[in-house]
């Protein structure tokens, strides 16, 4: 069974830029949470989309969205990038059931420069 | 709401010792536990859980942990560190409502010396 596959692994931006991350999560999984993990912030969780919804999110700025197509992929937009938005950004693939394990991709490191 | 500590940013231990690392928990609702571990360079690998039932819990890789309420904590061990232990240790706490949203503590990095 494949796991989570997030792309790219790597990215270097300029700060005002916009990326779009993505995430493919283990075949049968509808739920899809991202997660931004940075030295000082720790884990930080951004949002989760279920069957093409927004069902939960955190406490960051609009400038972060997401969303999730039929197929439970899901992506993930920053715009107008700042340095502080360098990070490696995680995946987590559950079934969506509540509080149930997730799994997580190898993440995408973004770099603002 | 949920917060998760954990004591310890470094452990370093020698190779054939006990490991534990310590999670303490907030939580308004009964809580949901997990703890999970990063190799560098690497997303996070799911060690074990708790969601009810038997309040000791077995892992992948030889750990274990307790949830004990009285102390709110779920502190993970393992009896005999091995070289290939050493990585970044979460604790998390689940939200008891609706979803996967993780409460992760900031981590306890392991160093096992031979």
């Amino acid at each position: 069974k494949a796991g989570v596959t997030q792309t790219p692994r790597y990215l270097i931006k300029t700060r005002g830029q916009q990326v779009t991350l993505s995430c493919s999560p283990i075949s049968g999984h509808r739920s899809v949470s991202w997660y931004q993990q940075t030295p000082g912030q720790g884990l930080q969780f951004l949002f989760e989309y279920f069957s093409e919804t927004q069902r939960n999110k955190g406490n960051f700025p609009g400038r972060f969205s997401g969303r999730q197509f039929s197929n439970s992929r899901s992506e993930m937009n920053v715009s107008t990038l700042e340095l502080g938005d360098s990070a490696l950004y995680l995946c987590a693939s559950g079934s969506g059931t509540a509080n149930t394990e997730a799994f997580f991709g190898q993440g995408t490191r973004l770099t603002v420069v | 709401a949920q917060s998760v500590t954990q004591l310890g940013s470094h452990v370093s231990v020698s190779e054939g010792a006990l490991v534990l690392l310590r999670c303490n928990y907030s939580s308004s609702v009964p809580p949901y536990l997990f703890w999970y571990v990063q190799y560098p360079n690497q997303g996070l690998q799911l060690l074990l859980k708790y969601t009810t039932g038997a309040t000791l819990v077995k892992g992948i890789n030889g750990f274990e942990a307790e949830f004990k309420k009285s102390e709110t904590s779920f502190h993970l061990t393992k009896p005999s560190a091995h070289m290939s232990d050493a990585a970044e240790y979460f604790c998390a706490v689940s939200e008891g409502r609706t979803g996967n949203q993780f409460y992760f503590g900031t981590g306890t990095s392991l160093t096992v010396i031979p």
